[in-house]
C-alpha cells in the first residue's frame, strides 16, 4: 500500500514565478491537508481540502490556493513567489482519524 | 507568545538513557495531543496520539498530558542510535485529523 506520495521532490524558482506542487493520498483517504516547514521550524497549516472543497484554511495570504480533484488528489498553487516561500511543503492525509504525511517537496526560490 | 513552546535543543545522550521531551501551549481549548519523529529530509511520521488528559504507553515511548498545566510530555525507555530525528509536538482542538499547531521539535542525537 503506497502512502502519501508528493511531486516534485526538489523544485527551484525564482522571485514573482508561480508554483504547483502536487499531492496523492493514502489509499482510502479523503481528506488533504498541506503545511509549510520553514528550516528549523515546526509545519504551519496552510489549508485543508475534503470532498474538493476548502475545509479549513490557515493564516496564508490568497497567493496560496489548492484543489482536490474527485480522485482524492490535490494540488496547492503559489503565485507570485517570494523569497521567504522557501521551505518544505508538506502534504498530509486522512480519513477520520490521524493524518500521514508525504516527504515533502522543498521549493528554493532564488 | 507562540501557542505551542518547545525547545529546539539539541538533545544528545547516550545509547540506553532515558529521554524526556517536553511542549507546553496556551490555548486551552486544545483536546488532542500528538508527538511526531522526522527524520532529515523526510515528512514528520506518528508516534502518539493522546485525547485528553493522561498517559498513553507503545512499547519503548510513553506520552503525557496534563491539562491543568498545559505541559504534554514524551519519555523514551532505552533510547538507540536509530531515535536520532527531530521530535515535534502537535496539538489540536478540532481533532486530530484537521489543523493542527506545532511546536518548532526538538533535536536528538542518541550516541552509541
Amino acid at each position: 500500500d503506497a502512502g502519501v506520495t508528493q511531486s516534485p521532490t526538489h523544485l527551484i524558482k525564482t522571485r514573482g514565478q508561480q508554483v504547483t506542487l502536487r499531492c496523492s493520498p493514502k489509499s482510502g483517504h479523503d481528506t488533504v491537508s498541506w503545511y509549510q516547514q520553514a528550516l528549523g521550524q515546526g509545519p504551519q497549516f496552510i489549508f485543508q481540502y475534503y470532498e474538493e472543497e476548502e475545509r479549513q484554511r490557515g493564516n496564508f495570504p490568497d497567493r496560496f490556493s489548492g484543489h482536490q480533484f474527485p480522485n482524492y488528489s490535490s494540488e496547492l498553487n503559489v503565485n507570485a513567489l517570494l523569497l521567504g516561500d522557501s521551505a518544505l511543503y508538506l502534504c498530509a492525509s486522512s480519513r477520520g482519524e490521524t493524518q500521514y504525511f508525504g516527504p515533502g517537496t522543498r521549493l528554493l526560490v532564488l | 507568545q507562540k501557542e505551542v513552546e518547545q525547545d529546539p535543543g539539541p538533545l544528545s545522550v547516550p545509547e540506553g538513557a532515558i529521554v524526556s521531551l517536553n511542549c507546553t501551549y496556551s490555548n486551552s481549548a486544545f483536546q488532542y495531543f500528538m508527538w511526531y519523529r522526522q527524520y532529515s529530509r523526510k515528512g514528520p511520521e506518528l508516534l502518539m496520539y493522546t485525547y485528553s488528559s493522561g498517559n498513553k504507553e507503545d512499547g519503548r515511548f510513553t506520552a503525557q498530558v496534563d491539562k491543568s498545566s498545559k505541559y504534554i510530555s514524551l519519555f523514551i525507555r532505552d533510547s538507540q542510535p536509530s531515535d536520532s530525528a527531530t521530535y515535534l509536538c502537535a496539538m489540536s482542538d478540532t481533532g486530530n485529523n484537521r489543523k493542527l499547531i506545532w511546536g518548532l521539535g526538538t533535536s536528538l542525537a542518541v550516541n552509541p
